[in-house]
């Protein structure tokens, strides 16, 4: 039982550098989201996606790119990292259903030089 | 972007003693609200997601719960255990929720 899996689990990039951060889901779920957690803050949605092919803003989405091209995959670009993107990253996925929980993924923690 | 907020930010607690801790949303268009719990290095996992008010879940030695009409959420944990440390999170919104930022619990010995 996969359920969400991220990856990679942790890296280190220079500031301008690129990364992109998979997210994987073997649940049939519709809806994927991008989520970062910085200390004394709550979890802050950086993209969803409702469906294949599909792809929304969430509260911080400046900086960070996504895409869905398939329906148990959802990709997060930085295409030049900044060191205000030092952060954990977590993925989710939801049925989309009225009541329906997030399962998460275990999470990458990002630093940025 | 909905304000939920949580209180307290964190608590220390005797093992064998209860707890609880709040939740407050916006009662305006409520939707849904949900409970997690975050080990460290490990994903969060839900708890309870409650959409009615006056709504009550329980699992095992915890429970919560909800009135939409004031904006609040109680979460209690009875005769806490050390496996109960765990920072809490709740959430409110449709598909698109909105985290608290969390209440930390650590369990004394």
């Amino acid at each position: 039982n996969a359920g969400v899996t991220q990856t990679p689990k942790f890296r280190v990039l220079k500031t301008g550098q690129s990364m992109t951060l998979l997210c994987a889901q073997d649940m049939n779920h519709e809806y994927m989201y991008w989520y970062r957690q910085d200390p004394g803050m709550g979890l802050r949605l950086i993209h969803y996606s409702v469906g294949e092919g599909t792809t929304a803003k969430g509260e911080v989405p400046d900086g960070y790119n996504v895409s869905r091209l398939k329906k148990q995959n959802f990709l997060l670009g930085l295409e030049s990292a900044a060191p205000s993107q030092t952060s954990v990253y977590f993925c989710a996925s939801s049925s989309g259903q009225p009541g329906e929980k997030l399962f998460f993924g275990s999470g990458t923690q990002l630093s940025v030089l | 972007i909905l304000n939920v907020e949580q209180s307290p930010q964190s608590l220390h607690v005797q093992e064998g003693d209860s707890t609880n801790f709040t939740c407050s949303f916006p009662s305006s268009n409520f939707y849904a609200l949900h409970w997690y719990r975050w080990e460290t290095a490990k994903s969060p996992e839900a708890l309870f997601v409650m959409t009615l008010n006056g709504d009550e879940k329980k699992k095992g030695r915890i429970s919560a719960t909800l009135n939409t009409k004031e904006g609040y959420s109680y979460l209690y944990i009875k005769g806490s255990q050390p496996e109960d440390s765990a920072t809490y999170l709740c959430a409110s919104g449709d598909y698109k929720l909105s985290f608290g930022a969390g209440t930390t619990v650590t369990v004394r010995a």
